[in-house]
């Protein structure tokens, strides 16, 4: 079936850089785009970008433009999102999501990760 | 950039109809996707394409959308049911925009 598994949980100090995996199986990997979403603790859903896995073609929300690195490695199926000088209210469970049609930029998501908690604290 | 206002709550009897909104300028000209997110995991996509159903998710689930307000209906609503539900669209800004999320408390 098609699944999305994220990497672990990781805590971080003000300033620092989180790099989180999300490995997907059950499909074609480079014919899907891909996209990051965060939650922070008690808050709603928040778009951060997306990666075609074919290309490696990103595009980030203007929040987070300088900030984070969308890449891929299609070798092993696992798209990667990376953020930078981490501040307090970087903490918050980071998803990806992939869109539920083929080679369409965006769409529904379907499936989602199971989330990686990220959490920044000194 | 784009706006998509949600209340923060609704409550509902079992077995009683659940009417969730999202509200935004001209929706009606937009797709819009609702997932529901029960605590500790992950979205659950449920409606798609403002009215489309995933392979899955209860026919008790549909959803409408016109002019500046898009609805997801649960009917026959469940203990199950509660969870916090979202509303979603693409904005041609190139900015893909959540609602704030809806807290749907079975009474």
């Amino acid at each position: 079936q098609v699944q999305l598994v994220q990497s672990g949980a990781e805590v971080k100090k003000p300033g620092a850089s989180v790099k989180v995996s999300c490995k997907a199986s059950g499909y074609t990997f480079t014919g899907y785009y891909m996209h990051w979403v965060r939650q922070a603790p008690g808050q709603g859903l928040e778009w951060m970008g997306w990666i075609n896995p074919n290309s490696g073609g990103t595009n980030y929300a203007q929040k987070f433009q300088g900030r984070v690195t969308m890449t891929r490695d299609t070798s092993i199926s696992t798209a990667y999102m990376e953020l930078s000088r981490l501040r307090s209210d970087d903490t918050a469970v980071y998803y990806c999501a992939r869109v539920g049609q083929q080679l369409v930029l965006v769409g529904w998501f379907d499936p989602w990760g199971q989330g990686t908690l990220v959490t920044v604290s000194s | 950039s784009y706006v998509l206002t949600q209340p923060p709550s609704v409550s509902v009897a079992p077995g009683q109809t659940a009417r969730i909104t999202c509200g935004g300028n001209n929706i009606g000209s937009k797709s819009v996707h609702w997932y529901q997110q029960k605590p500790g995991q992950a979205p659950v996509l449920v409606v798609y394409d403002d009215s489309d159903r995933p392979s899955g998710i209860p026919e008790r689930f549909s959803g409408s959308n016109s002019g500046n307000t898009a609805t997801l209906t649960i009917s026959r609503v469940e203990a199950g049911d509660e969870a916090d539900y979202y509303c979603q669209v693409w904005d041609s800004s190139s900015e893909l925009v959540f609602g704030g999320g809806t807290k749907l408390t079975v009474l």
